[in-house]
């Protein structure tokens, strides 16, 4: 099993629907939880951060974390084609004497117009 | 802020050749800075952590000796695939993070990445 699950997608939707993205994870040691977007052949790029159990927002983007059930949830907004990519989550664990991140396998979006 | 850089964005090269790439924290300093290998629709894979001033700390089944990291200074990260062959071609990232205490000390910016095509 791996430490962090994410289901690949493709997810695809139309113009304008709320998304939602998940990634559950088996390690209660994990603290921060990120979200990272990649659009094809590029770096990921940082989207949205967070530590605790809750709701944060940030524009069109809203992250949940509940890690009672070990459960992250990414949730876009009036989606666009523009926001088609794959989305990747990623767990900050202490490992092997340092800290690292754990990413889930990355969905895909495609938002059609 | 937080920008990261790597040079070049592409390269190809003839096999048996050494290639080196390099990552820059163009706004931050980074006291730690990670390199990612990444094959077609598959996640990042973690190869090594370096530290500033410090030897890189490879994963498991990363050859050392093949893939050279040298972190130079704060703000500067090289990796080096030594005689490379065809199966080093993948998409290779970077990413730094600056350290520190919160939760934005403990993120990671990444790199556009470098696609090396081993011919």
């Amino acid at each position: 099993q791996k430490e962090v699950e994410q289901d690949p997608g493709p997810l695809s939707v139309p113009e304008g629907a709320i998304v939602s993205l998940n990634c559950t994870y088996s390690n209660s040691a994990f603290q921060y939880f990120m979200w990272y977007r990649q659009y094809s052949r590029k770096g990921p790029e940082l989207l949205m951060y967070t530590y605790s159990s809750g709701n944060k927002e940030d524009g069109r983007f809203t992250a949940q974390v509940d890690k009672s059930s070990k459960y992250i949830s990414l949730f876009i907004r009036d989606s666009q084609p523009s926001d088609s990519a794959t989305y990747l989550c990623a767990m900050r664990a202490w490992m092997d004497s340092s800290y690292k991140l754990i990413f889930g396998s990355g969905t895909r979006l495609l938002v059609r117009p | 802020g937080a920008v990261v850089s790597q040079h070049p964005s592409r390269v190809i090269c003839k096999s048996g050749t050494s290639v080196k790439i390099e990552c820059r924290s163009l706004d931050f300093q980074a006291t730690t800075m990670f390199w990612y290998r990444q094959f077609p629709k598959q996640s990042l894979m973690l190869m090594a952590t370096s530290n500033e001033g410090s030897k890189a700390t490879y994963e498991q089944g990363v050859e050392k000796d093949k893939f050279l990291i040298n972190h130079a200074s704060l703000t500067l990260s090289t990796l080096t695939v030594t005689s490379a062959h065809p199966e080093d071609s993948s998409f290779y990232i970077c990413s730094a993070r600056a350290g520190g205490a919160g939760a934005l000390g403990e993120t990671q910016y990444f790199g556009p990445g470098t696609r090396l095509l081993v011919l």
